[in-house]
């Protein structure tokens, strides 16, 4: 069965440093979610992605993230410039629909120091 | 704004008592109710949606709009049930896109 894959499953940074997540959706998938995880926390939506431009970003989502799907296959989240704060498990989702179910990869947990 | 609430962070069962889940929602519109699964080391998994009225692995969840809430139960709960589970809520129109709003999630442990 297809399923969403992500790395690195962990990445270790130092504050102020830039990191990019990525992300596999499900092949024929066409909606992209980025979600991420603070430790202890909800899992807090960031962004949805559709025909290659943002549909919708939370207040989380400021100038400091932002996504891209530089082909075929890969979804990405960039964070340019970490805080202490951007620590948490960072899920990427794919959906065939835009409000169907919403398969999850396994995450990246993202520590930055 | 829309939020979802599940009230007991702890839910723990013996094998074979019934259990039940709690999750209860707000939002004005018509809501989209999804049960999301993650057992330990493993993936978030969709485990229900309420469109679908379906049973999946004995568990069950129906839409109360009177109540808002959106409760997961099964009569008979298994060893292998305990997970943590999250209650979503997905909202159709305006300007969401499908995104998930999550409640705080349970972790249900069941004891033998």
């Amino acid at each position: 069965e297809p399923e969403v894959t992500q790395t690195p499953s962990h990445q270790v940074t130092q504050m102020g440093q830039e990191v990019i997540l990525r992300c596999v959706p499900i092949s024929n998938h066409l909606y992209f979610y980025w979600y991420r995880q603070i430790l202890g926390q909800k899992v807090e939506f960031l962004v949805s992605f559709y025909n290659n431009e943002i549909s919708e970003k939370s207040e989380i989502f400021d100038d400091q993230f932002s996504v891209e799907r530089p082909d075929g296959s890969n979804f990405t989240l960039k964070i340019r410039s970490t805080k202490l704060e951007d620590s948490a498990m960072y899920f990427c989702a794919s959906s065939e629909a835009e409000y169907g179910p919403q398969y999850f990869g396994p995450g990246t947990r993202l520590l930055v120091l | 704004a829309q939020r979802v609430t599940q009230p007991e962070k702890l839910l723990s069962v013996f094998k074979g008592a019934p259990v039940e889940l709690k999750c209860n929602y707000s939002y004005s519109g018509s809501p989209e109710l999804f049960w999301y699964v993650q057992y330990s080391r493993q993936r978030l998994q969709l485990l229900l949606r309420h469109i679908s009225r379906e049973s999946i692995k004995g568990f069950t969840a129906d839409l109360n709009k009177g109540e808002t809430s959106f409760h997961l139960k099964k009569p008979f709960a298994q060893e292998e049930d305990s997970a943590m589970y999250y209650c979503a809520l997905s909202t159709r129109g305006g300007t969401s896109y499908g995104k998930l709003t999550f409640g705080q999630g349970t972790i249900l442990t069941v004891h033998p």
